[in-house]
């Protein structure tokens, strides 16, 4: 009965190759997140869409885009990959910004 | 200084212990408090929410929030290994601001 889900779980790309990470929920859930964690630190947020409403943090690179076509889903894209981006993508979903996050278990990210 | 302050550890008890886990923060706008686990390769774990200062309880945890020492704590009683893991403190402002995290506490409970 898993509410947030992720896949895939594990995702190689090589250097530049365009890579897109998915998100899923049965929550509905008005706000979805995605956040980069690296290891031994705390999640980063990217951005978070309430509704169709898209919000990006200051500083997410250029790099780094998202959609979310419904409800439901939500895609990380990123466009060019570098070695710096390898890490682990958490999506997350709250009914409003100010309710606690339900996380999905992540897709971790390597880079060739 | 940071917005919110956590002291990564790592932190190691014997099976049975209490074990007490803080954070502070800066900003007192801050007025919900939340406490996540996080498992090796795994997403984060809601474990606690609360919006004022006192106490919760839920079975062997209790969140503390103190608004006026701008503190906020996690008590695991009776730990287990199963116990073991990173737990994160995180906070939201009052409208549409996104959580803050803290660093997380790694913690291993040794049976």
């Amino acid at each position: 009965d898993a509410m947030v889900i992720q896949n895939p779980r594990y995702q190689v790309t090589q250097f530049g190759k365009p890579v897109t990470l998915s998100c899923s929920q049965t929550l509905n859930h008005n706000v979805m997140y995605w956040y980069q964690q690296k290891s031994s630190q705390a999640p980063k947020l990217l951005f978070h869409y309430y509704d169709k409403d898209f919000n990006n943090e200051a500083d997410t690179p250029d790099n780094f885009q998202s959609r979310r076509p419904n409800t439901s889903f939500c895609f990380l894209d990123i466009r060019s990959p570098g070695l710096g981006d390898a890490a682990m993508y958490l999506c997350a979903t709250s009914r409003e910004v100010h309710q606690p996050q339900h996380f999905g278990d992540g897709t971790r990210l390597s880079i060739l | 200084q940071k917005e919110v302050e956590q002291d990564p550890g790592p932190l190691s008890v014997p099976e049975g212990a209490i074990v007490s886990l803080n954070c502070t923060y800066s900003n007192s706008a801050f007025q919900y408090f939340m406490w996540y686990r996080q498992y090796s390769r795994k997403g984060p774990e809601l474990l606690m929410y609360t919006y004022s200062s006192g106490n919760k309880e839920d079975g062997r945890f209790t969140a503390q929030v103190d608004k006026s020492s701008k503190y906020i704590s996690l008590f695991i009683r009776d730990s287990q290994p199963s116990d073991s893991a990173t737990y994160l403190c995180a906070m939201i402002y009052s409208g549409n601001t996104p959580l803050v995290f803290g660093k997380g506490t790694r913690l291993s409970v040794i049976a």
